[in-house]
């Protein structure tokens, strides 16, 4: 999933509701993956990581689900604040967390109050 | 959790000069650092990788003459951009995995514009 675009998708949604947010990995072989929250200016934020041995984990408002049929990956996010406003990126490796990551496109959060 | 900073948070500079950026870990020692590099409203890209005490290791297409990094000590990575061009022009961020945590840390980037 290496991002070539212009323009980063969009979700717009109300404040309160949930969000989905939808991730294309591109190498079978990676074994872990990870979910950043980037605000305008800033640095990525780690969110909640997931392995290849699972299909589901859930954090504090976040569940991240994984596909590897399709090699798809989501992150759900629960009653949704203005707060969480900004850019998602996925991102994954193979080899575990310590090395270098490839990212996805990133998707652009608007959360309306 | 782990924090990493850069150092500048912005730069202006001509074109033709060379620019330094420093990406320091704060609270742990990191033998190996991200550098990665940002375009408006696109992803992160890995630029290189950077070894404590040994050459970085570039990611195909990356100039390791025009993009310098340095490796100095455990706990700074610094990135020379050299005779910067205006598509130098970017979000330059590095991050440092940290066993502890089972994490990567990212720094919060360094903005450079190139006139």
């Amino acid at each position: 999933g290496e991002s070539v675009g212009l323009h980063l998708p969009t979700l717009s949604v109300q404040e309160g509701d949930n969000s989905i947010i939808n991730c294309a990995y591109s190498n079978s072989a990676s074994d872990y993956f990870i979910w950043y929250k980037q605000e305008s200016g800033k640095g990525p934020q780690f969110i909640i990581d997931i392995r290849s041995n699972m299909d589901k984990r859930q954090g504090q408002r976040v569940t991240v689900l994984l596909n590897k049929t399709v090699k798809h990956l989501s992150l759900q996010i629960a009653a949704t604040q203005p707060g969480d406003s900004a850019v998602y990126f996925c991102a994954e490796n193979y080899g575990g967390s310590q090395g270098n990551l490839i990212f996805g496109k990133g998707t652009k959060l608007s959360v309306k109050p | 959790g782990a924090v990493v900073s850069q150092h500048p948070s912005w730069v202006i500079c001509k074109s033709g000069t060379s620019v330094k950026i420093e990406c320091r870990s704060l609270d742990f020692q990191a033998t190996t650092m991200f550098w990665y590099r940002q375009f408006p409203k696109q992803s992160l890209m890995l630029m290189a990788t950077s070894n404590e005490g040994s050459k970085a290791t570039y990611e195909q297409g990356v100039e390791k003459d025009k993009f310098l990094i340095n490796h100095a000590s455990l706990t700074l990575s610094t990135l020379t951009v050299t005779s910067a061009h205006p598509e130098d022009s970017s979000f330059y961020i590095c991050s440092a995995p940290v066993r502890l945590y089972n994490e990567q840390f990212f720094g919060p980037g360094t903005r450079l514009t190139v006139l």
